[in-house]
């Protein structure tokens, strides 16, 4: 059965940067698209990127100027990194994982990113 | 982008009701749509795939229709379990978006 266990800083200030790491567990790496998907308190889900294993990455361009998602095959791991985050970037952030057909199959269980001076 | 329009925003159904929600997408993208239910403090699940492909586990009473622009998840029977919050998303471009949910209220 696939897990994906996230896990980052969950309070940071005005200007830093967010980072989040997604570890995959009881299933391939290969051949899936991983995601990072966000929901600020009480809003809708924000999809900001995803890589497949390939390499091809994609951002959301509202994002893209402040976004890196990486992949360490090695470890079964995927990152998040957003620089220089303001109080909007506040929200649960979530990894998943999915195919070309079936997008975000699995998730990971959500973490909490408040940003506060 | 292409931007992911819900309707309603919320709706208020008893139990055994049938429910539809509409998700209409500025332009086409085919049948690239897929549809997640999201209960409180819990992280979204698939529901629907390919814009009418139930996702293995999922009980029979979702549907899914449409291609194009317009697509609809109906419940047939709504159950006490459903009410919740659903979101469509499109995956045809590269940036794939959301809808802004419909949450599905006790009557």
């Amino acid at each position: 059965q696939v897990q994906l266990q996230q896990w980052g800083a969950g309070l940071l200030k005005p200007s830093e940067a967010l980072s989040l790491t997604c570890a995959v567990s009881g299933g391939s790496f290969s051949g899936y698209y991983w995601s990072w998907i966000r929901q600020s308190p009480g809003k809708g889900l924000e999809w900001i990127g995803e890589i497949h294993h390939s390499g091809t990455i994609t951002y959301d361009p509202s994002l893209k100027s402040r976004v890196t998602i990486s992949v360490d095959t090695s470890k079964n791991q995927f990152s998040l990194k957003l620089s220089s985050v303001t109080a909007a970037d506040t929200a649960v952030y979530y990894c998943t994982r999915g195919g070309l057909q079936r997008p975000h199959v699995n998730w990971g269980q959500g973490t909490l990113v408040t940003v506060s001076s | 982008d292409i931007q992911m329009t819900q309707s309603p925003s919320t709706l208020s159904a008893f139990v055994g009701d049938r429910v539809t929600i509409t998700c209409r997408a500025s332009q086409s993208i085919n049948s690239w749509l897929a549809w997640f239910q999201q209960k409180p403090g819990k992280a979204p699940s698939l529901l629907i795939y390919k814009a009418s492909s139930l996702e293995s586990g999922v009980p029979s009473r979702f549907s899914g229709s449409g291609s194009g622009t317009e697509f609809t998840l109906t419940i047939s029977s709504l159950q006490p379990d459903d009410f919740a919050t659903y979101y469509c998303q499109q995956y045809k471009s590269y940036s794939r978006t959301f809808g802004q949910g419909t949450k599905v209220e006790i009557k």
